[in-house]
This record gives structure tokens, C-alpha cells and sequence, in this order.
């Protein structure tokens, strides 16, 4: 069974500052995806960046970007000019790309992100 | 166009009564999941519904919970003889139709459950 590790229960930055969320998994698979979604109090999950586990190239979506390191199987979360809207759990997840979709996503723990005025 | 939808927002109940949670996903897909995330457990997947097709069940915690889909669409979990330990946020999620596990899946604001 694959595993997710968020070794970060807690992060704070200061506003602009940039911040980056570890995450690491244990699979044996060689397709899967990555995800990292974000939670504000409202409780709703929202997609923040998804990375395919056969692309070489980092994703990137405006001010959030990953470094993904198949090897060492290793998916951090850098944000870049933190702002307040940015305060939430954060969640890693995996998704095997077999199965067709009936394992469902396999998430850490999470980490909570402050961010200072 | 509207998001996944699910009612109610929070729940209050007895140990030992039974509850239904609804999930009405975004119109157009066909892959309906049920997460559940509590404190000492963080998030679970529970089930996962693509179209008509029966459910793999085994990620339900037990046999007390169980989860249908009528027409495709909309879905209910239900729980029955609740117990304390069922206190959970329960998460809804659907995504188009499953290929490879690629697909994003558009999550519910949750449905809080306490059990007194």
C-alpha cells in the first residue's frame, strides 16, 4: 500500500515571504500522479497543483510550484510571495495510475500553514 | 457551473441512530467518491462510485456504513447505529470518468458529523 508523509505538522511565514511544505511517499508503482490540495477552515478541498509521475518537468501554477524528485520520492510545495489567503491545512496526496480509480486519493497527515502579517 | 454540493452542512446525533449524508456531485461526472476525516485517522477514502457500476466496499470502516448512488448522480452514505467514533468531517468528491487516475477530483464542502 502506498504511503504519504507530511513531516511538517506546522509552517509559518511572514506575508511575501516565500514558504516550501515537504511531502514524501512510498510506492512501488512507476504511474502515478501527485496532488497537493489546500483546506481553509471553510473545510472545502481545493486543487492547488497536480504533477504527473512521467513528466520530468515541475509543475507550476502562478505563485505555487513543486519539486518533484522521483527518486528519493519526494514532492515538496514552495509558495512564493506567501499572502494571507494562503493560511490552510495543506494536504499531499497520491493517486495510483492504475486500478482505474478505485483506490481514491492516499493522503498525509497535513501540514498547517500560518502566515504572519 | 456549480460545484459538488452536500447536505446537510452539519449533523448532530445519538449513539445509535442512523444517519444519511447526501452528496450531489458537479453535473457531467461520472466518478463519485466518499472520504472520511477525522483527527485521529487524518483523511480516508471510503468508496468510489463511476456511473452505475457496482462499488468496491471494502474501504468502508464496517458494516454499518453503507453508500448507494441512484441514476448516476447524486449519492447517499449512511451509517447505521452510529457510534462516537463515526464523529467525522465526511468529503465528497467527483471527477469525469476515471482513465488512469489522472483526473482532478472537485471536492464538497463536508458534512460534519457529531454522535453524542
Amino acid at each position: 500500500a502506498q504511503t504519504v508523509t507530511q513531516s511538517q505538522p506546522e509552517m509559518s511565514v511572514q506575508e511575501a515571504e516565500t514558504v516550501t511544505l515537504s511531502c514524501t511517499y512510498d510506492t512501488s508503482e512507476s504511474d502515478y500522479y501527485l496532488f497537493w490540495y489546500k483546506q481553509p477552515p471553510s473545510r472545502q478541498m481545493i486543487l492547488v497543483i497536480r504533477q504527473e509521475a512521467y513528466k520530468q518537468q515541475n509543475a507550476t501554477e502562478n505563485r505555487f510550484s513543486v519539486n518533484f524528485q522521483k527518486a528519493a520520492k519526494s514532492f515538496s510545495l514552495k509558495i512564493s510571495d506567501s499572502q494571507l489567503g494562503d493560511a490552510a491545512m495543506y494536504f499531499c496526496a497520491y493517486r495510483s495510475g492504475t486500478g482505474g480509480g478505485a483506490d481514491g486519493l492516499t493522503f498525509g497527515k497535513g501540514t498547517h500553514l500560518i502566515i504572519q502579517p | 457551473g456549480a460545484g459538488v454540493s452536500q447536505s446537510p452542512s452539519n449533523k448532530v446525533t445519538e449513539k445509535g441512530k442512523d444517519v444519511e449524508l447526501r452528496c450531489d456531485p458537479i453535473s457531467g461526472h461520472t466518478a463519485l467518491y466518499w472520504y472520511r476525516q477525522s483527527l485521529g485517522q487524518g483523511l480516508e477514502f471510503l468508496i468510489y462510485f463511476q456511473g452505475n457500476s457496482a462499488p468496491d466496499k471494502s474501504g468502508l470502516p464496517s458494516d454499518r456504513f453503507s453508500a448507494e448512488r441512484t441514476g448516476g448522480s447524486v449519492s447517499t452514505l449512511t451509517i447505521q447505529r452510529t457510534q462516537q467514533e463515526d464523529s467525522a468531517v465526511y468529503l465528497c468528491a467527483s471527477s469525469l470518468a476515471v482513465s488512469g487516475g489522472q483526473e482532478t477530483q472537485y471536492f464538497g464542502p463536508g458534512t460534519r458529523l457529531l454522535v453524542l
